[in-house]
C-alpha cells in the first residue's frame, strides 16, 4: 500500500539540531526525498537518497535511511529561524516510464530564537 | 531559466464554473507532473506527461478534470463544473527523462465558493 507517515510538529531552539522522522510502506521505493515548503509557496527539493544507501550528507543536512524498518530521517544541524517551514518526506512509486511521489502529511518545524 | 512557473497563482471561482491553469516547466524537461495539495496534507499525484503523451492518470482525476500538453512544452489543467471539494493548491513539477528529481512550481491556489 501507499502510506508515508510523519509526526505533525517539531519545535527547536535556534542553533540546536532538528531531527524529522518519517516511515514509509513501499519496500520497492528506489528513491526517498525530503522537500521543504514555506507558507504559500511550492515545494523545494532539499535532498534525496537512493535506497541502497544508508546515509547521505549535504552541508547542514544529513539523511539516514533504515531500509529494514522503512524509516527515514532528516537531521538539520545548527537550525536557523529561516529553516522554519513544513518538511515533507516522499517515497517514489514506479509508474510505467517514470516515478510518482507519495508524500507524507508534512512536519511543521518551528525554530525559536 | 528560473524554474517551473504556474499561472494564475490564485483563482477564486463560483461552484459550477470552469477553470484552467497553466504550467510552464523548466526548459528541456520532457516530463511534467500535476499534483493536488489540500490544506494540512501532502501533495497527491494527479497525472503525468512524457513530452506530449499523457502516460498516467490517478483515480483522483475525475472526468471533470482534463490535462493537456499539446506541444510537449507547457501544460494546462482544466476543471469543469467546479465543486467546493476542488478547492486546493494545484502543483506542477517537471523533470528530465534521466533524472530522479522532480522540481515543483509555486502552485495555483483554487478557491471554489
Amino acid at each position: 500500500g501507499e502510506d508515508v507517515e510523519q509526526s505533525l510538529f517539531l519545535s527547536v531552539r535556534e542553533g540546536d539540531s532538528s531531527v524529522i522522522n518519517c516511515t514509509y510502506t513501499d519496500s520497492s521505493s528506489t528513491y526517498l526525498y525530503w522537500y521543504k515548503q514555506e507558507p504559500g509557496a511550492g515545494l523545494q527539493l532539499l535532498t534525496y537518497i537512493f535506497s541502497n544507501m544508508d546515509m547521505k550528507q549535504d552541508q547542514r543536512l544529513t539523511v539516514l535511511l533504515n531500509k529494514k524498518d522503512k524509516h527515514l530521517s532528516l537531521r538539520i544541524a545548527d537550525t536557523q529561524t529561516g529553516d522554519s517551514a513544513i518538511y515533507f518526506c516522499a517515497e517514489s512509486m514506479r509508474m510505467d516510464s517514470s516515478y510518482k511521489l507519495i508524500f507524507g502529511s508534512g512536519t511543521r518545524l518551528l525554530v525559536r530564537p | 531559466d528560473t524554474g517551473v512557473s504556474q499561472n494564475p497563482r490564485h483563482k477564486i471561482t463560483k461552484r459550477g464554473q470552469n477553470v484552467t491553469f497553466r504550467c510552464d516547466p523548466i526548459s528541456e524537461h520532457n516530463r511534467l507532473y500535476w499534483y493536488r495539495q489540500t490544506l494540512g496534507q501532502g501533495p497527491e499525484f494527479l497525472t503525468y506527461f512524457q513530452n506530449e503523451a499523457q502516460l498516467e492518470k490517478s483515480r483522483l482525476l475525475s472526468d471533470r478534470f482534463s490535462a493537456e500538453r499539446p506541444k510537449g512544452s507547457f501544460s494546462t489543467l482544466e476543471i469543469q463544473r467546479t465543486e467546493q471539494g476542488d478547492s486546493a493548491m494545484y502543483l506542477c513539477a517537471s523533470s528530465l527523462m534521466t533524472a530522479k528529481e522532480q522540481f515543483f512550481g509555486p502552485g495555483t491556489r483554487l478557491t471554489v465558493l
